[in-house]
């Protein structure tokens, strides 16, 4: 098993630029999320998605979006990318109460 | 704001000595979750107390909580170097068990 893959690892955009993160899990979870991290502000959640088909915003939602595309995989959308948005990126996925993470998205706006 | 703080926010000891960090959150939960972050790397978890238990182990790792005081403490013993790490808790809350909140963490250096 994979469990939650990302991609992709590092990505650089300039302002206004658009891009999509991608998340997919090999664990037959229900819920998925997107978070980011800055530092020392630990993870903040962008969106999670209780199962497939629902989405809803977590504590950040402004300036992006989600698709639910199945119930592996998630993605998350930067329709016009600002430099506030550089940080680190991670999905998760959780069958109950645990949540397995992706390496992560290191993403860059300049 | 966030949910759950971690206290300190950088701890520093010998290889072999005990490790002890605490997580304060606000509101009421139904679970509280500690997770390991090696740099560069995704978290990874390690141990999850509910609320109505008081005390868990797992190996080296002990966790209790304490609901009256709305707060939590992971304690490593006998450390090692590869406990290098930083160290986060998570909580839900009470009637929503699909959202997690983390702290900023505590980020632990054992030197050897």
């Amino acid at each position: 098993n994979a469990g939650v893959t990302q991609t992709p690892k590092f990505q650089v955009l300039k302002t206004g630029q658009s891009m999509t993160l991608q998340c997919a899990q090999d664990m037959n979870h229900n819920s998925m999320y997107w978070y980011r991290q800055d530092p020392g502000m630990g993870l903040r959640l962008i969106y999670y998605s209780a199962s497939e088909g629902t989405t809803d915003k977590g504590e950040v939602p402004n300036g992006y979006n989600v698709s639910r595309l199945n119930k592996r995989e998630f993605s998350l959308r930067l329709e016009s990318a600002a430099p506030s948005q550089t940080s680190v990126y991670f999905c998760a996925s959780a069958g109950t109460d645990t949540q397995y993470f992706g390496p992560g998205t290191r993403l860059t706006v300049l | 704001s966030q949910q759950g703080e971690e206290d300190p926010q950088a701890l520093s000891i010998q290889e072999g000595e005990n490790a002890t960090m605490n997580c304060s959150y606000k509101t009421s939960i139904n679970n509280l979750q500690w997770y390991r972050q090696n740099s560069g790397r995704g978290l990874v978890h390690l141990i999850l107390i509910r609320s109505n238990e008081r005390e868990k182990h797992s190996g080296r790792l002990r966790v209790t909580l304490d609901t009256s005081k709305k707060s939590s403490s992971l304690l490593i013993t006998a450390s090692r170097a590869a406990d290098t790490a930083s160290y986060f808790c998570a909580t839900d809350r009470l009637n929503n068990f699909n959202k997690f909140y983390f702290g900023s963490g505590t980020k632990l250096n054992v030197k050897p």
